[in-house]
């Protein structure tokens, strides 16, 4: 059975913390996103992956930075975490080579900043 | 820019009924994959249905279809004789091929809320 793990539930941190949010897969997938949900605005993409070491702004890096020193992992760091980084934060991948193959989603991290 | 809309926010439909939820997207690209998924109140994302951009017929899973007009540039999710398990959010999502790599971008979603 495929699957994405992303390693808390849920998370509460205090504002100008350092946090690390982290997702592994076991599929093999070369890409790797992180999305975070808010009401109204769906998923926006903050960053993806497509090979170890490699990485690409979304639409929201602001604040975020990210992390893919293995395959199967990619984390998410939020160097100095602010309440309007409260969230719920979705990790996903996908494979490179097969369009039609859909992005399978972790279980989220809800995010409170503090 | 966002490149997905979902111009409902919300839609109520009656149990057996069939309901359409909105979907267009912007792309200057001539292949990309469209997708939905549902997603319960327990948060999972569930993949419901897929269509390329190559495809000429209309893509079909079980009650789910994708009304699916490329000049248009529209992608509706039909669900056909819902069901009260059909009440969730729904999100429209496009995978992009650019040069190097490719990414998959979503809308702001529609909460479906299905009446007995």
């Amino acid at each position: 059975d495929v699957k994405v793990t992303q390693s808390s539930r849920y998370l509460v941190k205090r504002t100008g913390e350092k946090v690390f949010l982290e997702c592994v897969q076991d599929m093999d997938h070369e890409n790797m996103f992180w999305y975070r949900q808010d009401p109204g605005l769906g998923l926006r993409l903050i960053y993806f992956s497509y090979d170890v070491k490699m990485k690409e702004k979304g639409d929201i890096p602001e604040g975020y930075s990210v992390s893919r020193e293995k395959k199967e992992r990619f984390s998410l760091i939020l160097e100095s975490a602010s309440t309007n980084q409260t969230s719920m934060y979705l990790c996903a991948s996908n494979p490179p080579d097969r369009m039609n193959t859909e992005a399978f989603f972790g279980q989220g991290t809800r995010l409170t900043v503090v | 820019a966002q490149k997905i809309t979902q111009t409902q926010p919300g839609m109520f439909v009656q149990e057996k009924e069939a309901v359409t939820l909105d979907c267009t997207y912007d792309t200057s690209d001539q292949s990309y994959g469209l997708f939905w998924y549902k997603q319960p109140s327990s948060g999972e994302m569930i993949f419901l249905i897929y269509q390329g951009s190559y495809d000429e017929q209309n893509a079909t899973e079980g009650r789910y279809s994708l009304n699916f007009q490329k000049a248009r540039k529209s992608a509706n999710l039909v669900i056909s004789a819902s069901q009260l398990g059909d009440s969730a959010m729904y999100f429209c999502a496009m995978r992009e091929v650019l040069t190097s790599y490719d990414k998959v971008i979503f809308g702001p979603g529609t909460s479906l809320s299905v009446i007995p």
